[in-house]
């Protein structure tokens, strides 16, 4: 089994509607984030999330919410889903010893 | 604030072909560097990584050193095979507190026989 695990995988979904994208990890770390990749872009951070009582902005939170609820668990919500919101959307864990992220394989978001 | 530069690609090499993706960053303080690799349908994993200037990161045949005089750490391999397919990204992380990594776009490599 993986070590961070995302669901769904794939979701197609229309304006307008609530999304969750969910993460849990097996590692035992207690840094998560979410990221964003799109073609050209790279990776960019959505939230992330020191401990259970810690979330943080990243570099684009707008129109994004998360909640940890707990230690192994980091949820995404796009409260009212619009296109450019089409997405792959990845979890990733760490701690604070080290710098390498450790992912998950990636959701798939289709807003149309 | 922080930035990394890698090439464009897409980069299509043959088989055993020699590779190089160029990679330069922008940053304060003393960095982390990273390869990440993606392969298709998956998500990213670190590939090598370097702590500190003139160290060297390698696995898989894959080797970057960590120059901080030309702030560079280009991924470089031998020869290549076809199941190193895959996008390829640059990264950095800053040292002490947040740790906030940061990410260039991606070189898609594609091999061909």
């Amino acid at each position: 089994d993986a070590d961070v695990t995302q669901t769904p995988r794939n979701r197609i979904t229309k304006t307008g509607k609530r999304i969750m994208l969910e993460c849990s990890q097996t590692k035992g770390h207690d840094r998560m984030y979410w990221y964003r990749q799109d073609p050209g872009l790279g990776l960019r951070l959505i939230y992330y999330s020191f401990d259970v009582k810690d979330i943080n902005k990243g570099e684009i939170s707008d129109g994004y919410s998360v909640s940890r609820q707990a230690q192994a668990k980091f949820s995404l919500s796009l409260e009212s889903a619009i296109p450019n919101q089409t997405a792959l959307y990845f979890c990733a864990t760490n701690t604070a010893n080290t710098g390498e992220l450790f992912f998950g394989e990636g959701s798939r978001l289709t807003v149309l | 604030g922080n930035s990394v530069t890698q090439m464009e690609g897409p980069v299509t090499l043959s088989e055993e072909a020699f590779l190089t993706i160029n990679c330069t960053y922008t940053a304060t303080g003393y960095p982390s560097l990273f390869w990440y690799v993606q392969y298709p349908g998956e998500g990213l994993q670190l590939l090598l990584k370097a702590t500190k200037a003139d160290d060297k990161g390698s696995n898989k045949g894959f080797e970057a050193t960590y120059r901080k005089e030309t702030t560079s750490f280009h991924l470089e391999k031998g020869s290549v095979q076809v199941s190193d397919s895959a996008v390829y990204f640059c990264a950095l992380s800053e040292s002490g507190g947040y740790q906030k990594v940061t990410f260039g776009t991606g070189t898609k490599l594609q091999v061909i026989p």
